[in-house]
């Protein structure tokens, strides 16, 4: 079966720094998504990684260790704006009859203090 | 572009009602999906579509069934509600590329009483 674990929940300090931890076992794997979901809104594309190593984006990065089924989400000087929970999820098949279905995680919902 | 809608906003059922849920997008994506989301619980799939005539069932099928008859449409439908079916639907749309992300509309929420 599928298991993606993340924390329940994280918090930090404005200006902080913040790593979001997220494991998955799934039967395959074909590359792994973070999303942001703010309360009462729908889930907006973060980050992806398929291969091994750090993505970098602005404020954002995400790292991928394939053989250790580990990833993590770096957020960097935290604003306010940043209170959301983070998703992790994972496509594990790569045929076109899978459509590029997605297996999420819990979330990790990320509270930012002043 | 409108991305992707979603129709109702929320919704108030009886046990036993039926109603379909609308979702919609203009970016002539391929792939469509429907996920409900509970309270601890992430997003969890219900059914998908790799294209117009087609679906398939995902994680949490039971209860639920779906039409894609049009490409831009994916409906969702539920025959006889029940007050476990209570949770926040959201309907995707994702292009075919490997690396392509999934768009999410806004959401329905559904209360079954």
């Amino acid at each position: 079966g599928q298991n993606i674990d993340q924390p329940t929940e994280m918090t930090a300090t404005e200006g902080a720094i913040v790593q979001i931890n997220c494991t998955y076992q799934t039967s395959g794997f074909n590359g792994l998504f973070w999303y942001q979901q703010h309360a009462g809104e729908a889930p907006t594309f973060l980050s992806y990684n398929v291969l091994d190593g750090l993505e970098e984006k602005g404020r954002f990065s995400s790292f991928l260790s394939r053989s250790k089924g580990y990833s993590y989400l770096l957020l960097k000087e935290l604003q306010m704006k940043d209170s959301a929970s983070y998703l992790c999820a994972v496509r594990d098949d790569r045929i076109k009859a899978a459509g590029n279905k997605l297996t999420f995680g819990g979330g990790t919902r990320v509270l930012v203090k002043p | 572009n409108a991305g992707v809608t979603q129709t109702p906003k929320f919704r108030v059922l009886k046990t036993g009602q039926s109603m379909t849920l609308l979702c919609a997008q203009d970016m002539n994506h391929e792939y469509m999906y429907w996920y409900r989301q509970d309270p601890g619980m992430g997003l969890r799939l219900i059914h998908y579509s790799v294209g117009e005539g087609t679906t398939a069932k995902g994680e949490v099928p039971d209860g639920y069934n779906v039409s894609r008859l049009k490409k831009q449409n994916f409906l969702l439908g539920l025959e006889s509600a029940a007050p476990s079916q209570t949770s926040v639907y959201f309907c995707a749309s994702s292009p075919p590329g490997e690396g392509e992300t999934q768009y999410f509309g806004p959401g329905t929420r559904l209360l079954v009483l």
